[in-house]
């Protein structure tokens, strides 16, 4: 019930294309979908972040796209750069006094931009 | 400081010797999580303390494992008797409070051979 599952592990897509990424969970506890970006040597950095109240979230290029009845939510990066290159997380995490920041973190997927 | 610090950033140590792990979180930050990753796994949640006490220890795998933190400040995470599968990257966050975006050191890079 804990667990947040990723797909796919590895993806390349061309410079400009549409890069996304999916995750699914079951905890309907879960309350708060980051997601997360981590590139070699350094440790994970907030990208976006989602709560089940809305259904889409967008940030410049990023968004997020949360199903709630499906328990699934993704993250699509319009117009793909190299500059993008890096292993992405999903996470989710439960609200309440146990700490709202328990992230459960899927399995990561390394993306890769060809020039 | 600018940013959530660790240190050492690498680590070799044989296996059985005991090994501390050291985290200075953003000034401020009441909230501070450990995390260990893997390779080529996602992040495993380890502690969560909120000031000095951890309400949470429910991530640590084993009774080798400790934490403390001190002045709301500084944390150390301790392995005993390290074995090669606790060789992976500890990761520490901290955040303002337990509601707020958390932000992640570069981590400690542990090797046991």
């Amino acid at each position: 019930q804990q667990q947040v599952k990723q797909s796919p592990q590895s993806l390349i897509v061309q410079k400009g294309g549409i890069s996304i990424i999916n995750c699914a969970y079951e905890n309907t506890a879960f309350d708060y979908f980051p997601w997360y970006q981590q590139f070699p040597g350094k440790g994970p950095a907030l990208l976006i972040a989602i709560r089940p109240d809305v259904s889409e979230k967008k940030e410049g290029r990023f968004t997020i796209s949360f199903n709630k009845s499906a328990k699934q939510f993704s993250l699509h990066i319009m117009d793909s750069q190299p500059g993008d290159s890096a292993t992405y997380f999903c996470a989710a995490s439960p609200s309440g006094e146990q700490g709202a920041q328990k992230l459960v973190f899927g399995q990561g997927t390394r993306l890769t931009i060809n020039p | 400081g600018a940013g959530v610090s660790q240190s050492p950033s690498n680590k070799v140590t044989e296996k059985g010797k005991d090994v501390e792990l050291r985290c200075d979180p953003i000034s401020g930050h009441t909230a501070l999580y450990w995390y260990r990753q893997r390779l080529g796994q996602g992040l495993e949640f380890l502690i969560y303390f909120q000031g000095n006490s951890a309400p949470d220890k429910s991530g640590l795998p084993s009774d080798r494992f400790s934490a403390e933190r001190t002045g709301e400040s500084v944390s150390t995470l301790t392995i005993q008797r390290t074995q090669q599968e606790d060789s992976a990257v500890y990761l520490c966050a901290s955040s303002v409070d337990r509601n707020t975006e958390a932000f992640f050191g570069q981590g400690t890079r542990l090797t046991v051979v």
